[in-house]
């Protein structure tokens, strides 16, 4: 089953912040990953931590919390492209297996 | 772009047939991994390999072989098609580069298993 927990959809406004929570479990952690993934497409790259703290990234930035089992992504100054969908991914130390979460599906409005 | 394809982009097959994936990088990366997606499971981890004849199964192995016999072409096997495999697959590399699991992601294969 998931060994992580992402909410399934989330909407904003153009220009406002949005905050995408990720829960995991912590057996063989490593790191955590984020990745981008429009309809239709591939997803894509956007974010790793493996310590705790804040990785920036231009609009976007993300947090991890070992201690809580915890991370998200943050979008700022939203745009009508950042509509998406948001997977976070727990990278384990063995073998270089990668675990998704289910997805958020962030809708952005203008 | 990472130099990924995939091949088919696109498949129709019959249940109880045999189908071929292929995945083919040209940056000579040692880790290549498959992953189905699906509507409401996110992406699921099929098998991966850790270099030429070496692989390893993913979290839904089941009904899925994989062959590497060289470093840029990772192949996925339906030993027989049923209709539950009818996903959308991704083929992945990961380069391994200044300590940041990064994966870059082939523009996927959509299959359809009647």
């Amino acid at each position: 089953g998931q060994s992580l927990e992402q909410p399934s959809e989330v909407t904003a406004v153009e220009g406002a912040i949005v905050q995408i929570n990720c829960t995991y479990q912590t057996s063989g952690f490593y790191g955590l990953s984020w990745y981008q993934q429009h309809d239709g497409g591939a997803p894509t790259f956007l974010s790793y931590n493996a310590l705790d703290g804040l990785e920036e990234t231009g609009r976007f930035s993300s947090f991890l919390s070992r201690s809580d089992s915890y991370g998200y992504l943050l979008l700022q100054e939203l745009q009508m492209k950042d509509s998406a969908s948001y997977f976070c991914a727990r990278e384990g130390t063995g073998g270089f297996k990668t675990i998704f979460g289910a997805g958020t599906r962030l809708f952005v409005k203008a | 772009d990472a130099g990924i394809t995939q091949s088919p982009r696109h498949k129709v097959t019959e249940t109880g047939t045999p189908v071929t994936l292929r995945c083919h990088q040209t940056e000579n990366h040692r880790y290549m991994y498959w992953y189905r997606q699906d509507p409401g499971h996110g992406l699921r981890l099929i098998h991966y390999s850790y270099g030429v004849k070496d692989t390893d199964k993913g979290e839904v192995s089941d009904g899925y072989s994989v062959s590497r016999s060289k470093t840029e072409d990772f192949l996925l096997t339906l030993e027989s098609a049923t209709s539950s495999q009818t996903s959308v697959y991704f083929c992945a590399i990961r380069p391994r580069e200044a300590g940041v699991e990064t994966q870059y992601f082939g523009p996927g294969t959509r299959l359809l298993v009647l």
